[in-house]
């Protein structure tokens, strides 16, 4: 069936190096992705969102890339920081808000 | 803006009552809310979705009489675990959207709910 996925369960970097996270998504249909951030004992955090109509976009030090033709999604990471500690999700609007297993990352100091 | 908090923010409670976890949007009207439950190192599990006004919709495997949720106003859902058992206890996670502001949903801090 349509799935979102994450294609590794974790990532470590060491700090102040770039971090990459991939999604894979198999709903062609979706026009809207968004990145989340979830810390330990907390809820998920809005991170970056893109539609279709685009692939890439920038925020603060983040970076969403999306590549339609292979349905897939990154989220790129400049100068990971120890804060950027977390388990991140991505979401697509045709799978409204089931999530993935996620991807933690761990960044050593 | 766009501020989600959940209440109680962690609940011990007995095998067998019933414990009642409040969604509330801020600051913005929450057209519909939607309830997960997150066991640890696992990812977020959808549960229902509500929107004001009307019966949630449950996901498959959700049994809508133990998990009974309310979404009576724009800025209130309520998720009861009845009669509680040691296997509910999980992380209990809160969305809101509001179809003005788009697609994203905002998320509470969650409840952690330990059943003894």
């Amino acid at each position: 069936g349509e799935s979102v996925g994450l294609h590794l369960p974790t990532l470590s970097v060491q700090e102040g190096d770039n971090s990459i996270i991939n999604c894979a998504y198999s709903n062609s249909a979706s026009d809207y992705f968004i990145w989340y951030k979830q810390e330990s004992g907390k809820g998920p955090q809005f991170i970056i969102d893109i539609r279709s109509n685009m692939d890439k976009r920038q925020g603060q030090r983040v970076t969403v890339l999306l590549n339609k033709t292979v349905k897939h999604l990154s989220l790129q990471i400049a100068a990971t920081q120890p804060g950027d500690s977390a388990v991140y999700f991505c979401a697509e609007s045709a799978n409204d808000m089931r999530f993935g297993a996620g991807t933690r990352l761990t960044v050593k100091p | 803006g766009a501020v989600v908090s959940q209440h109680p923010s962690w609940v011990i409670c007995k095998s067998g009552t019933s414990v009642k976890i409040e969604c509330r949007s801020l600051d913005f009207q929450a057209t519909t809310m939607f309830w997960y439950r997150q066991f640890p190192k696992q990812s977020l599990m959808l549960m229902a979705t509500s929107n004001e006004g009307s019966k949630a919709t449950y996901e498959q495997g959700v049994e809508k009489d133990k998990f009974l949720i309310n979404h009576a106003s724009l800025t209130l859902s309520t998720l009861t675990v009845t009669s509680a058992h040691p296997e509910d206890s999980s992380f209990y996670i809160c969305s809101a959207r509001d179809w003005a502001m788009g697609w994203t949903q905002y998320f509470g801090p969650g409840t952690r709910l330990l059943v003894l």
